[in-house]
């Protein structure tokens, strides 16, 4: 089955740039979106198709995914970006969600 | 805005069925085939994991690893979808989230926007 990586954890400085990669085979030729969840809310989807940002969503964020390797870009990281993030993509039909990444602002 | 909500039985006994109601508020399921609709969890302490989809029609698809115990269904009429999970056990102790599944016009870029809560669900022995 398929299988996405993600760094447990990334660590950042407020005001910094935090990355969070995910890892699959030929991930690039599929599309990457992004959750992000924090303790006793509803998920957020921050990006979809790779690149986009829902309406409402910060310019902080960013995606980009090319490869076998997606990532997602928090510029000007703020204490409210602090969470859990998770990648996503279809294989055969099939969600498949990346191990997650707990980002700690710093 | 819509808004979705899970409710059920928040304990289950092993080897019980496990069954979820997802309400859909400020929307109608009926919307368009542009919109799927689904279940995800996320046992304590682990990652997320994608259980499966359904659309208003009844076309459904599930995760190869629940297939068997796993179906989904959907009542237009009440604005709502269902899960059910047979032969329970400890490993299906988990945060359920029913959410939407946009189906953009790209193939396979499909995204979950709209996130109920969650509930929580333990398996008891």
């Amino acid at each position: 089955s398929y299988e996405l990586s993600q760094p447990p954890s990334v660590s950042v400085s407020p005001g910094q740039t935090a990355s969070i990669t995910c890892s699959g085979d030929k991930l690039g030729d599929k599309y990457a979106c992004w959750y992000q969840l924090k303790p006793g809310q509803s998920p957020v989807l921050v990006i979809f198709q790779n690149t986009r940002r829902p309406s409402g969503i910060p310019g902080r964020f960013s995606g980009s995914n090319s490869g076998n390797t997606a990532t997602l870009t928090i510029s000007g990281t703020q204490a409210m970006d602090e969470a859990d993030y998770y990648c996503q993509a279809w294989d055969s039909s099939t969600g498949v969600f990346g191990t997650g990444t707990k980002v700690t602002v710093l | 805005q819509l808004q979705l909500q899970e409710s059920g039985p928040r304990l289950v006994k092993s080897s019980e069925t496990l069954s979820l109601t997802c309400t859909v508020s400020g929307g109608s399921i009926i919307s368009s085939m542009s919109y799927y609709w689904g279940w995800i969890r996320q046992p304590p302490g682990t990652g997320l994991a994608w259980i499966g989809s359904i659309s208003y029609t009844g076309t459904t698809y599930y995760n190869p690893s629940l297939k068997s115990r796993v179906t989904i269904s959907v009542d237009t009429s009440n604005n709502q979808f269902f899960l059910r999970l047979n032969s329970v056990t400890a490993a299906d102790t988990a945060l359920y989230y029913c959410a939407r599944l946009a189906l953009p016009a790209l193939p396979d870029s499909n995204y979950f926007d709209y996130w109920g809560q969650g509930t929580l669900v333990t398996v008891s022995s």
